[in-house]
């Protein structure tokens, strides 16, 4: 039941664009995303619910397509401060299932 | 308006001792979950509890292991007789409500233990 996301790993440029995804297998009422910097705590970035609703932080938005059951984080104009491994999180019953994680890297 | 507080940072422990980890939720929140994370892999659950109950524990070992949120004080998960396969990452996070996936999380910097 652990969401899937894809690619595993991005390397960018500073200013480049990115699209990380998360796919279940079961329905879906929301999705979370996290970011988290090596030897840090995640950090919440933001929830989406039912709804397809799109969300947006910063240069940081997403979107949630609960008919096809997966949620996409859109990255623009990376910045040095977006490196970090990003996970996905699926409500699972009283509790959060986190993705398989996507480590995004920004060089200068 | 302080964040999910851990502690210890860090735990050191010989095979067979045991760990207590301790963590304090945000104020206001009465929703805490427990997650263990091994080096350069995922958040894996263990155990989400509310003041004086565990709700869920599904991800927790069975042996050893045990979690309580007291009505008074923090959330404690305990490791009983502790093997280096324990060796990982604990973090705690809380929120506002329960109900899956409504509320968002907030995640405290997380316990390092080591079993030699």
């Amino acid at each position: 039941q652990q969401p899937v996301q894809s690619p595993q790993a991005v390397i960018l440029r500073e200013g480049e664009d990115a699209v990380i995804n998360c796919s279940s297998s079961k329905a879906l009422y929301s999705v979370h995303w996290y970011r988290q910097k090596h030897g840090e705590a995640p950090v919440f970035l933001m929830i989406l619910l039912k709804g397809g609703e799109q969300k947006g932080h910063e240069k940081i938005s997403a979107s949630f397509n609960e008919k096809k059951q997966q949620s996409s984080l859109y990255l623009t104009a990376s910045q040095l401060s977006y490196s970090g491994t990003y996970f996905c999180g699926t409500d699972g019953t009283d509790k959060l299932i986190f993705g398989t994680g996507t480590r995004l890297q920004v060089f200068p | 308006n302080a964040g999910v507080m851990q502690n210890p940072r860090h735990l050191v422990r010989r095979r067979g001792q045991e760990a207590r980890l301790r963590c304090s939720p945000m104020k206001g929140h009465s929703h805490v979950y427990w997650y263990r994370q091994l080096p350069e892999e995922g958040l894996k659950f263990m155990v989400y509890l509310q003041k004086e109950n565990i709700i869920d524990e599904s991800g927790m070992p069975k042996e050893r292991f045990s979690a309580e949120f007291p009505k008074e004080g923090p959330s404690i998960l305990r490791i009983q007789q502790v093997v280096r396969g324990d060796s990982a990452a604990y973090f705690c996070a809380s929120s506002p409500g329960g109900a899956g996936g409504a509320y968002e999380q907030y995640f405290g910097p997380g316990t390092r233990l080591t079993v030699t």
